[in-house]
């Protein structure tokens, strides 16, 4: 079974400032990765996706993300953040197969912005 | 624009009511989820479902249950509230990889908050 490991709990950027969440999955083949914001008070929404191909995925809102297999991890990159950028971030991995299948989620990080 | 519409944002109940929290979609997904979002925990899978009727317990089902009658609509049910399922409630829904396996990721609704005194 597949599994997700946010590492950080909470991390503060300034605003302007590079950002980088990390994101470790535990899956016996490549999976399906996902990048999801949660802004205050909000459902989530995907900022970005890995399939397959190029192992650097550009999403939504500036973000992008880097699938490496030899370390397991899909870490999420903004080269400067903004204020509203501020929000609960969740990876989150799915197996590579046909038929019904859940997503498994990590447990988030939450992003401050400072100015 | 496609998506999951949860009925209500905040809802305030009394202990030991019956609640219902429902949720529609429209994007003739075959999946779908409750989740329950609490500080520190993360996203906690409630029940899903991948067809009409169908039903499966997710990680903590324990004093929730499920409807779903029709494909675009999945209820969540209280069935006797309690304090300790105060909490944010987020609904999804997902198609079913075909032949080619491509997993497209869950759309979510806006989530209701839910507070029982």
């Amino acid at each position: 079974a597949q599994s997700v490991t946010q590492p950080d709990i909470h991390i503060t950027v300034s605003e302007g400032a590079s950002l980088e969440l990390r994101c470790n999955y535990s899956y016996g083949a490549t999976p399906y990765l996902f990048w999801y914001v949660q802004s205050p008070g909000q459902g989530l929404q995907l900022l970005l996706k890995y399939f397959s191909g190029d192992t650097l995925v550009q999403g939504i809102k500036g973000f992008e993300a880097e699938f490496k297999r030899s370390q397991s991890s899909f870490n999420l990159r903004k080269p400067s953040v903004h204020w509203s950028d501020a929000a609960e971030y969740f990876c989150a991995v799915g197996a590579r197969r046909t038929g019904f299948q859940k997503l498994v989620f990590g447990t988030g990080t939450r992003l401050l912005v400072s100015p | 624009d496609v998506k999951v519409t949860q009925s209500s944002r905040y809802l305030v109940k009394r202990t030991g009511e019956k609640v219902f929290l429902e949720c529609v979609q429209d994007m003739d997904h075959e999946n779908m989820f409750w989740y329950r979002q609490d500080p520190g925990l993360g996203l906690r899978l409630i029940y899903f479902s991948y067809d009409v009727k169908m039903k499966e317990k997710g990680d903590i089902p324990e004093g929730y249950s499920v409807s779903r009658e029709k494909k675009e609509r999945f209820s969540l049910i209280l069935e006797s509230a309690s304090t300790n399922q105060t909490s944010m409630y987020l609904c999804a829904s997902s198609p079913t990889p075909g032949t080619g396996g491509v997993n497209y990721g869950y759309t979510f609704g806006s989530g209701t908050r839910l507070t029982v005194v």
